[in-house]
């Protein structure tokens, strides 16, 4: 079946340190892949997809590289925010098998000032 | 709408009870899915709707759960005889088609408490 394993948090930085949070995936088919963000008090949201070997996705300063042969899409971002304070979801659609998003278990990242 | 609208934002419930869960996708999308959020955990895939087609019930965790989408638009997820371990966030999101090729647009969620 499906699965995405990210790093377990939480992740402590301070501002202008730079972030990555690792993500795997195991799937049936070819999948897009997917990193979702979650503000305090607020709804899930896209920041970035990739939905083929070699994409790059990006968004606010946010990027991630799908890597068919390491199966992985790990999240960098170079000089992270007190406002980039969030949990971050690693997910993938596997095109091939279940259609539904499958999702990692989030990683809770906390940026001081 | 503008979004995808839950309600309620929270239910607490007696054990036992049944609970209804609403969920207005966003006008024109075809795909709809509900999600579980326990506390410190990922996202649990339960059903998937998408368009006319037979739903994909294969993340409903026990015969309790069900859902319906009427006339291609709001959707009721239902639980029956709720326990303490149905205490989750219960997402829903909905897309234009499937989630490989548009965004998924979530609702902020109901939270459940089952005392």
């Amino acid at each position: 079946g499906n699965s995405v394993t990210q790093m377990e948090g939480p992740v402590t930085l301070s501002e202008e340190a730079f972030l990555t949070i690792n993500c795997t995936y195991t799937a049936t088919g070819y999948p897009s892949l997917f990193w979702y963000v979650q503000y305090p008090g607020e709804g899930l949201q896209l920041l970035l997809k990739a939905t083929k070997a070699d994409d790059k996705g990006s968004n606010k300063g946010f990027e991630a590289t799908y890597r068919k042969e390491t199966t992985s899409f790990h999240l960098e971002k170079g000089s992270v925010q007190v406002s980039d304070s969030a949990v971050y979801f690693c997910a993938l659609s596997d095109r091939g098998g279940r259609r539904a998003l499958t999702f990692g278990s989030g990683t809770r990242l906390q940026v001081q000032p | 709408g503008a979004g995808v609208s839950q309600s309620p934002s929270n239910k607490v419930t007696e054990k036992g009870k049944d609970v209804e869960l609403r969920c207005d996708p966003i006008s024109g999308h075809t795909a709809l899915y509900w999600y579980r959020q326990s506390l410190g955990q990922g996202l649990e895939f339960l059903i998937y709707f998408q368009g006319n087609s037979a739903p994909d019930k294969s993340g409903l965790p026990s015969d309790r759960f069900s859902a319906e989408r009427t006339g291609g638009s709001v959707s009721t997820l239902t639980i029956q005889r709720t326990q303490q371990e149905d205490s989750a966030v219960y997402l829903c999101a909905s897309s234009l088609a499937q989630t490989g090729r548009t965004e998924a647009f979530f609702g902020q969620g109901t939270r459940l408490t089952v005392v």
